[in-house]
């Protein structure tokens, strides 16, 4: 039980679809993450919010928008994917953004798969 | 650029100990994390160092050393429930953390 909870598990859409990811973290953390994960490469980090607002952007195509209305819940919102896009999308949190020893806790993702 | 690399893939044998090394290139250093990931699971939070040494958690140790840019995960005592992802990330001078692509350790009887 790791305290994030992420919504659904799995995910199966087409290109016009759209649809969106949820994620919770139930433990009082102030930043929460979105990450891609693809088989046998790094973590991708895609946003970051701390405190409700975004503080960084990796070059995600607009095609995903996330949103943080309070500080334990985070959503990514799906539109017009593409096939390139399947993957596995973590949610994490961690007590404060910029702490050296801040540990992010991770929820069991969501696998995506784009038809 | 930053870099992380570890080996894609170890196998041991139960009861062994493995060493799982991660070395790095990064713009700055704030600490290095490793992770257990399961397969279809979350990424669990193993262990930390942000000083030269060797950290032991029970029969999982972490060393570093920053001079080196290399860090090794020591795991004694393999059990069959060792199997899976092992994940190096290094925090860099913007406290963003940057990922290996992790290795998969495979435990036999």
């Amino acid at each position: 039980e790791t305290g994030v909870t992420q919504t659904p598990r799995h995910l199966v859409m087409g290109m016009t679809n759209k649809k969106s990811l949820k994620c919770e973290q139930h433990l009082g953390h102030n930043a929460m993450y979105w990450y891609k994960q693809s088989a046998k490469k790094p973590l991708e980090l895609m946003f970051v919010y701390s405190l409700e607002e975004r503080v960084e952007n990796n070059s995600v195509p607009s095609r995903f928008s996330p949103e943080c209305p309070n500080s334990s819940h985070l959503f990514l919102h799906l539109h017009t994917l593409q096939p390139e896009d399947s993957a596995l999308y973590l949610c994490a949190s961690s007590q404060d953004r910029g702490g050296g020893a801040d540990t992010q806790y991770f929820g069991p993702g969501t696998r995506l798969t784009v038809l | 650029g930053q870099n992380i690399d570890q080996p894609t893939e170890m196998t041991a044998t139960e009861g062994a100990i493995v060493q799982i090394n991660c070395t790095y290139q990064t713009s700055g250093f704030n600490g290095l994390f490793w992770y257990q990931q399961h397969a279809g699971e979350a990424p669990t939070f193993l262990s930390y160092n942000v000083l030269d040494g060797l950290e032991e958690k029970g029969r999982f140790s972490s060393f570093l050393s920053r001079s080196k840019g290399y860090s090794y995960l020591l795991l004694k005592e393999l059990q069959m429930k060792d199997s899976a992802s092992y994940l190096c990330a290094v925090m860099d001078s913007n406290y963003q953390l940057i990922w290996g692509a992790g290795t998969k350790l495979i435990i036999k009887p």
